[in-house]
C-alpha cells in the first residue's frame, strides 16, 4: 500500500528555521516526483514545487521560489521542505504528494504554526 | 501562470439530486500527446485531498461511478449523478500541464441541503 507519512506538528517563532519531512512507503520512491502543497487556514490549495528523488531535479512554483527549499534523501525514501527564516504568513498545513500525471497520493499533512 | 476558475464556489444539493461543477482554465490544457492535464480532487473536512478523477475523465481507484468528468481544452466539468451525504467537502480542479507552476482552482464547497 502506497503511503506518504509526514512529520508532526510544528510551532515556531518568526525568524526560526524549519525542516519538515515526508517518507514514502509501498512503492519505488525514487521513480516518482514528490510535490509539496500549502493550505493556509481556511483557504485553498497552492502547489509549491516538486522534486525527482532519483536525480534531485527540483522545480518551484514562481510564487515559492527563493522562499523554501525542497530536498530529498533517497537512501531513506524521504523528501523535505525547509525554511531558513519563518514568517507568521508561513502558518499553514503543508502536504506532500506523489505526482504522476496529477497527484495520486497525499500525505496526512504537517501543521506549521509561526507565532511570537 | 495558468489560472483556474471554478464555479459555483458554493453548491447546496439535496441528497439524491445531481450536481455539476465547472472548471475553466486561462490556457488550453491539451498536451501534444493528446491528453488534457486536468484532474479533480475532493477534500473532506479535516482530511487531506483525495484524487477523484485524473486526465479529465478517468476515475481513481475506489471512486464511485456516480462521479464523472468531461471536457477538453479550457472547459471542464465534474458531475455527480446522485449526491450522497458522504460527498460533502471542497472540490478542486488542478492543472498539471505547465511545469513548474501547477495550479488549483479556488475550490467549490458542496453541502447537503
Amino acid at each position: 500500500e502506497v503511503q506518504l507519512v509526514q512529520s508532526g506538528t510544528e510551532v515556531k517563532k518568526p525568524g526560526e528555521s524549519l525542516k519538515i519531512s515526508c517518507k514514502g512507503f509501498g512503492y519505488n520512491f525514487i521513480t516518482y516526483w514528490i510535490g509539496w502543497v500549502r493550505q493556509m487556514p481556511g483557504k485553498g490549495l497552492e502547489w509549491m514545487g516538486i522534486i525527482y528523488p532519483d536525480d534531485s531535479d527540483t522545480r518551484y512554483s514562481p510564487s515559492f521560489e527563493g522562499r523554501v527549499t525542497i530536498s530529498v534523501d533517497k537512501s531513506i525514501n524521504t523528501a523535505y521542505l525547509q525554511w531558513s527564516s519563518l514568517k507568521a504568513s508561513d502558518t499553514a498545513m503543508y502536504y506532500c504528494a506523489r505526482q504522476t500525471s496529477g497527484i495520486d497520493y497525499w500525505g496526512q499533512g504537517t501543521l506549521v504554526t509561526v507565532s511570537s | 501562470e495558468i489560472v483556474m476558475a471554478q464555479s459555483p464556489l458554493s453548491l447546496p444539493v439535496t441528497p439524491g439530486e445531481p450536481a455539476s461543477i465547472s472548471c475553466r482554465s486561462s490556457q488550453s490544457l491539451l498536451h501534444n500527446n493528446g491528453y488534457n492535464y486536468l484532474h479533480w480532487y475532493l477534500q473532506k473536512p479535516g482530511q487531506p485531498p483525495q484524487l477523484l478523477i485524473y486526465l479529465v475523465s478517468n476515475r481513481a481507484s475506489g471512486v464511485p461511478d456516480r462521479f464523472s468528468g468531461s471536457g477538453s481544452g479550457t472547459d471542464f466539468t465534474l458531475k455527480i449523478s446522485r449526491v450522497e451525504a458522504e460527498d460533502v467537502g471542497v472540490y478542486y480542479c488542478m492543472q498539471t500541464l505547465q511545469s513548474p507552476g501547477y495550479t488549483f482552482g479556488q475550490g467549490t464547497k458542496l453541502e447537503i441541503k
